[in-house]
């Protein structure tokens, strides 16, 4: 079956650590996307990538990093500079080349940073 | 910038009836589209519904349809016959229309729907 995944489902770590984060798509989707959903608010773009070894900043990529080295995996790094990491993360995938605009959705990974 | 606004942080509505949820937004671009998300307790984003906002004909699917109004900049969703499985949360998504490129979700804050017996 064709999807995303994303591991761990829960992540813990103690603060000053970077962490990383595992997206994998087997859909052969070109675009990935992170993003981040704090309690009451909606979904927050960290980065995207239209392509391998291309990305983009979105709205809150400070204290992020991301790498894009094979089309199907997109892992999301959360530094030692993020001042709130603890959230939940969700990655997308999307294939806008052939005009479909829809962006699915993985599982999502809940990190917790004390 | 574009801005996605839902007012209605909580609502709730029996098994079988129609409940509608609100969705605003601002933007100055012509060709975009707009989504509705539902996120059920398993947290797993599902699309329920999406409009292109060069079409005129509001896009149904099942029992959930929308009402599109272009230039009032309105988004509403509409669940006939509700069912249990139908409680979640639902976002009203923004995208802007950008020809074969990847283009970012802008999302609302949710409306948390609740289908009570």
């Amino acid at each position: 079956d064709g999807g995303i995944t994303q591991s761990p489902k829960y992540l813990f770590r103690k603060e000053g650590q970077n962490v990383t984060l595992s997206c994998e798509q087997n859909l052969n989707h070109d675009a990935m996307y992170w993003y981040r959903q704090d309690p009451g608010q909606g979904l927050r773009l960290i980065y995207y990538s239209q392509i391998v070894n291309d990305f983009q900043k979105g709205d809150i990529a400070e204290g992020y990093s991301v790498s894009r080295e094979k089309k199907e995996s997109f892992p999301l790094t959360v530094t030692s500079a993020q001042k709130n990491p603890t959230a939940f993360y969700l990655c997308a995938s999307s294939i806008p080349s052939h005009g479909d605009y829809e962006q699915y959705f993985g599982p999502g990974t809940r990190l917790t940073v004390t | 910038a574009q801005t996605v606004t839902q007012s209605q942080p909580e609502m709730s509505v029996q098994e079988a009836e129609t409940v509608t949820l609100s969705c605003t937004y601002d933007t100055s671009e012509n060709n975009y589209y707009l989504f509705w998300y539902k996120q059920p307790p398993s947290r797993q984003m599902i699309l329920v519904i999406r409009q292109e906002a060069y079409k005129q004909q509001n896009a149904t699917e099942n029992r959930f349809s929308v009402n599109f109004q272009k230039a009032a900049k309105s988004f509403s969703l509409k669940i006939s016959d509700s069912q249990l499985g139908d409680t979640a949360m639902y976002f009203c998504a923004f995208m802007i229309s950008n020809t074969g490129t990847a283009s970012k979700l802008t999302f609302g804050t949710g409306t948390r729907l609740q289908v009570t017996l």
